[in-house]
């Protein structure tokens, strides 16, 4: 069962950022929140994860919440190219679910000109 | 540098038809998973490995069957086509990092299945 609620759609003018929620009540404390996207039902592609943090790399930055219950992904500078599915997973990095992703609905992300 | 292979792309089955997905991944990876994602669905976990030899279900496995005898490959197989088997099939791997722990996961591009 997926573990996290997202708004079904969201949209962003290019050049602004996009800040996509994400809310995740029931982390556990060994649970990471990843965040992965899906281009016109290519294979989902890896963006960004953390476990309390926040993190940034070169696509984009995650701010998770000191109580955990919530993320935001943040893409600085959204471009065409960034409308896709954005789905955010919780992933538990050892024990029994080891690796294993559980995919919600997602975001869909549209960028327009 | 190849990542995660998918053979086929696409792909059209009469019911009960058989037929194997293949997926190949040239990053040595010990973790490798199918999924499955039906239109504006996300996507289903349906058997994952963990290494040569050794695979489980996932959450849905059945009419799907897997084998993994060797790091590179692990092939599903589809012994009795259905029509509710028409989906997108994604066959992904994670590498195992000290610890245990699995780094994220690199997806192929798919196989584009329909059962009539």
């Amino acid at each position: 069962d997926a573990k996290t609620t997202q708004p079904t759609s969201m949209d962003c003018a290019e050049g602004r950022a996009a800040n996509l929620p994400c809310n995740h009540s029931t982390i556990s404390g060994n649970e990471y929140v990843y965040w992965y996207r899906q281009i016109h039902s290519q294979g989902p592609q890896y963006i960004i994860h953390g476990l309390k943090n926040n993190e940034t790399n070169e696509m984009a930055s995650l701010i998770i919440t000191e109580d955990r219950k919530s993320s935001t992904l943040i893409l600085p500078h959204a471009t065409l190219r960034d409308t896709a599915v954005y789905y955010c997973i919780v992933r538990a990095d050892r024990g029994s679910t080891l690796g294993r992703l559980y995919f919600g609905r997602g975001t869909q992300l549209t960028v327009w000109p | 540098n190849a990542g995660v292979t998918q053979t086929p792309k696409f792909r059209i089955l009469k019911i009960g038809q058989s037929m194997t997905l293949q997926c190949t991944q040239d990053m040595n990876h010990n973790y490798m998973y199918w999924y499955r994602q039906d239109p504006g669905m996300g996507l289903k976990l349906i058997y994952y490995s963990v290494g040569a030899g050794i695979t489980d279900k996932g959450e849905v496995p059945n009419g799907y069957n897997v084998s993994r005898s060797t790091t590179e490959d692990f092939p599903l197989r589809l012994e009795l086509a259905a029509p509710s088997q028409t989906s997108v099939y994604f066959c992904a791997s994670s590498a195992r990092q000290g610890g245990g722990i699995s780094t994220e996961a690199f997806f192929g591009q798919g196989t584009r299945l329909t059962v009539v």
